[in-house]
């Protein structure tokens, strides 16, 4: 089976940086996926990662090694708004997709 | 406009009373697939379907079915629901499998008595 493995709650100020930790231990792996989900609301796509290194996309980075079975989520020029739950997830073949526990993150004034 | 709806969003229910929870999505996708969130777990794949016709289970599938007459449906059934059938579900769909970016319905909570 598969086991992922994030912090539970990260806390930040607005306008740092911050990185969420994924390590995972799955077979056939594919890819890492990271979703953002506001209290109770659906979760939102933000990045995929299959091979090794980093992935930008706006304030928001992924990086993974394959190597290491770990991947980070790292966010810039945080803003309240990002104050959100954070899920990693290991897709393993075309069919599964396992989540992580989730990462709380909580941005202060 | 592509959506992923869920019907109902709220639902409160008794012990053993069956109940249907809808997902259709216009997206022409292949792939769909359910999922409960309970806290501190995190989100758990129910059951998953590669195409019509063709469905899996996931993690936890025990006390659910699913069926894929057609690509823009995929019902989630609880034949005799229990008390730790609790929960806030979701319906997702992604083009091209488990790995492709998945789209979220906006959940279904259930509370079964």
């Amino acid at each position: 089976g598969q086991s992922l493995e994030q912090p539970s709650e990260v806390t930040a100020v607005e306008g740092a940086i911050v990185q969420i930790n994924c390590t995972y231990q799955t077979s056939g792996f594919y890819g890492l996926s990271w979703y953002q989900q506001h209290d109770g609301g659906a979760p939102t796509f933000l990045s995929y990662n299959a091979l090794d290194g980093l992935e930008e996309t706006g304030r928001f980075s992924s990086f993974l090694s394959r190597s290491d079975s770990y991947g980070y989520l790292l966010l810039q020029e945080l803003q309240m708004k990002d104050s959100a739950s954070y899920f990693c997830a290991v897709s393993s073949g075309y069919s599964t997709l396992t989540f992580g526990k989730g990462t709380m993150l909580l941005v202060s004034p | 406009e592509a959506q992923v709806t869920q019907n109902p969003r709220y639902l409160i229910t008794v012990t053993g009373k069956k109940l249907t929870v809808t997902c259709s999505q216009n997206m022409n996708h292949e792939y769909m697939s359910w999922y409960r969130q309970d806290p501190g777990l995190g989100l758990r794949q129910i059951y998953y379907s590669m195409n019509v016709e063709v469905t899996d289970k996931g993690d936890v599938p025990e006390g659910y079915k699913v069926s894929r007459k057609e690509k823009r449906n995929f019902p989630l059934i609880l034949e005799s629901p229990s008390p730790n059938q609790t929960s806030l579900y979701f319906c997702a769909t992604s083009l091209a499998g488990a790995g492709d970016t998945q789209y979220f319905g906006p959940g279904t909570r259930l509370t079964v008595l």
